[in-house]
């Protein structure tokens, strides 16, 4: 089966960093994705990794450890903008779907 | 703008009744993708096509069935719809077959409130 786990809630203060963490255990991998999703809203894509390391876009960057099953999202200089919620995807090269957790609802307080 | 259109926006109906949420996806996109959200759930896939055929199922309930037609776009059916069926309701599409690091492109989604 496949399971992705990340925080239900997180609180930070506008200006700062924080990190979002997501492990995951999938009957094979292909990638994992990040998306954005502000409420009642589309999820807009934010990241993917497919490789070990850091991929940096701006204030955003995102961590894959394939042999850990573990992610991280960074989000930098935080602005009250950034308050949404952050999904964790895992697309599995057994039937190609792309699963999501259930997301991290992200605080940001001025 | 994603380029992936939904409609209706927004849907009111009663329990018992059939409805059904029709999706183009972006020009140029073999793939499309149905998910539902409920306020306490995730996102939960429910099935995917790539070029006119069932590519992969989620946890879809046998009350509901999907298809892609020639020209690409797709509709979710939902029938016999339950309270519990109220959710938002998204339509994704990419251009291949998402499994190789396609990413995937939503729509506004479509607003099911059952009553």
């Amino acid at each position: 089966g496949q399971n992705i786990d990340q925080p239900t809630e997180m609180t930070a203060t506008e200006g700062a960093i924080v990190q979002i963490n997501c492990t995951y255990q999938t009957s094979g991998f292909n990638g994992l994705f990040w998306y954005q999703q502000h409420a009642g809203e589309a999820p807009t894509f934010l990241s993917y990794n497919v490789l070990d390391g850091l991929e940096e876009k701006g204030r955003f960057s995102s961590f894959l450890s394939r042999s850990k099953g573990y992610s991280y999202l960074l989000l930098k200089e935080l602005q009250m903008k950034d308050s949404a919620s952050y999904l964790c995807a895992v697309s599995g090269n057994r039937d190609d779907k792309i699963i999501f957790g259930k997301g991290t609802r992200l605080h940001i307080l001025p | 703008d994603s380029g992936v259109t939904q409609t209706p926006k927004h849907l009111i109906t009663a329990t018992g009744q059939r409805v059904t949420l029709r999706c183009s996806p972006r020009s140029g996109d073999l793939s499309v993708y149905w998910y539902q959200q409920s306020l306490d759930q995730g996102l939960q896939f429910l099935i995917q096509y790539y070029n006119g055929e069932e590519r992969a199922k989620g946890n879809i309930l046998e009350r509901f069935s999907a298809q892609q037609f020639p020209d690409l776009h797709s509709e979710l059916n939902l029938s016999s719809l339950e309270l519990g069926d109220s959710a938002l309701y998204f339509c994704a599409s990419s251009e291949g077959d998402g499994g190789r690091g396609n990413t995937i492109y939503f729509g506004e989604g479509s607003w099911l409130t059952v009553v």
